[in-house]
């Protein structure tokens, strides 16, 4: 039972173009928000977050919406660069019971994000 | 030290042999995690730890896997009598503080159970 689904395991898109990455998630208990981006052999790396408060959050060429009726997020990196080719993860989490542990964050499968020249 | 420090980062075993994972934790983080990532899979949770506290196990997924914090910082995942289905990234990660959400992750351990 997948709490956290990023249904497109990989995304082309042409440098300088905005790339959206989704994420839909099904425990309304979740109220906190992150994504992560991960190189090969790297370890994933915190990318941007945003609270169930908000319904958007910006941080330079990254912003995540989040529409909390249709238990869905997105990330939008405008414009996409060639460094940005990644595979993206969306996470999940409620504070309430973010006390470590199963109970913290939920990671989906991850976004193959492809720039292309 | 700098960064969570993980090692080895490639292991090959032979099926039915144990293995041991380290992960050298950021200095002064008091929580400790470990989790894996299989081919085509998002980031599966396996154990907790935060200070002295029991660690939380409810995501080992058989009592062939253990792990243990020594000192509260240096951590040691053991998989025993490996099987072909524990091939995996094992990715360790530490955070400053019981619960934070933002995690600071090592490179990985890839184990590949021939």
């Amino acid at each position: 039972d997948q709490q956290v689904k990023q249904n497109s395991p990989s995304l082309s898109v042409q440098e300088g173009r905005i790339s959206i990455l989704n994420c839909d998630y099904t425990n309304s208990m979740f109220d906190y928000f992150l994504w992560y981006k991960k190189y090969p052999a790297e370890g994933p790396t915190f990318l941007i977050s945003i609270s169930s408060i908000k319904d958007k959050n910006e941080d330079g060429r990254f912003t995540v919406f989040l529409n909390k009726s249709a238990k869905h997020l997105s990330l939008h990196i405008v414009p996409s660069q060639p460094g940005d080719s990644a595979v993206y993860f969306c996470a999940a989490s409620a504070t309430m019971y973010s006390g470590g542990g199963a109970d913290g964050l939920t990671f989906g499968k991850g976004t193959h994000l492809i720039i292309q020249p | 030290g700098a960064g969570v420090s993980q090692s080895p980062s490639n292991k090959v075993t032979e099926k039915g042999k144990d293995v041991e994972l380290r992960c050298d934790p950021i200095s002064g983080h008091t929580a400790l995690y470990w989790y894996r990532q299989s081919l085509g899979q998002g980031l599966e949770f396996l154990i907790y730890f935060q200070g002295n506290s029991a660690p939380d196990k409810s995501g080992l997924p058989s009592d062939r896997f253990s792990a243990e914090r020594t000192g509260g910082s240096v951590s040691t995942l053991t998989i025993q009598r490996t099987q072909q289905e524990d091939s995996a990234v094992y990715l360790c990660a530490s955070s400053l503080i019981r619960g934070a959400n933002v995690l600071t992750f090592g490179a990985g351990s890839r184990l590949t159970v021939l």
